[in-house]
């Protein structure tokens, strides 16, 4: 069965400090990446995904993730993050279209002034 | 883009009763809806999957007769937790991948289910 690890649970950061937020995924085969955000008492919103081509990726709202696939990661970052990206976020991965994601624990971020 | 609307987004419900959980798809037909459980501190676990017209498939450890899916419409998909339980205290969010062979997943905004 597939597994997501995120290594960290809780990141504290000032204002324009760089993020990298770690995900590793156990499952060999073709996979579909995903970076989800959170906000406090929103939905789920998309910020990145990744099916094929171009291993770096880049979202919404300045953040880009590099699929690496001989390390099986595909890590989150963002060169200076501002309050507003306090949230929390989770990587997902998937097989194909049209089954369910598996999703890592989530890591939860804080942006200090 | 699509939108799943998923009710109600709070509920606090006594011990023993039931509980009952809508996801509308807005724009598109969800054939399936993958329901979801999210405890504090936890990542999302999959429940169960339901498919319009045809009986849900349960994740193992869950309950089917304690999470009742219902997916009677190509809109609608609902959730109902019976007999609730402190320990059913949780966040449950539900998601409908894109149709036409898409690879986008659409979330509800999630229910908080506390019962007292």
């Amino acid at each position: 069965a597939q597994s997501v690890s995120q290594h960290n649970h809780h990141v504290i950061l000032s204002e324009a400090a760089s993020l990298e937020l770690g995900c590793n995924y156990s499952y060999g085969g073709t996979v579909n990446l995903f970076w989800y955000v959170q906000y406090p008492g929103q939905h789920l919103q998309l910020l990145l995904k990744y099916f094929s081509g171009d291993p770096l990726v880049k979202g919404i709202k300045g953040f880009e993730a590099e699929f690496i696939k001989s390390k099986f990661s595909f890590n989150l970052r963002k060169p200076s993050v501002q309050w507003s990206d306090t949230a929390e976020y989770f990587c997902a991965v998937r097989n194909s279209g049209n089954t369910p994601l598996v999703f890592g624990k989530g890591t939860r971020l804080s942006v200090i002034a | 883009g699509a939108v799943v609307s998923q009710h109600p987004s709070w509920v606090i419900c006594k011990s023993g009763t039931s509980v009952k959980i809508e996801c509308r798809s807005l724009d598109f037909q969800a054939t399936t809806m993958f329901w979801y459980r999210q405890f504090p501190k936890q990542s999302l676990m999959l429940m169960a999957t339901s498919n319009e017209g045809s009986k849900a498939t349960y994740e193992q450890g869950v309950e089917k007769d304690k999470f009742l899916i219902n997916h009677a419409s190509l809109t609608l998909s609902t959730l109902t937790v019976t007999s609730a339980h402190p320990e059913d205290s949780s966040f449950y969010i539900c998601s409908a991948p894109a149709t036409g062979g898409g690879t986008e997943a659409f979330f509800g905004q999630g229910t908080r289910l506390t019962v007292v």
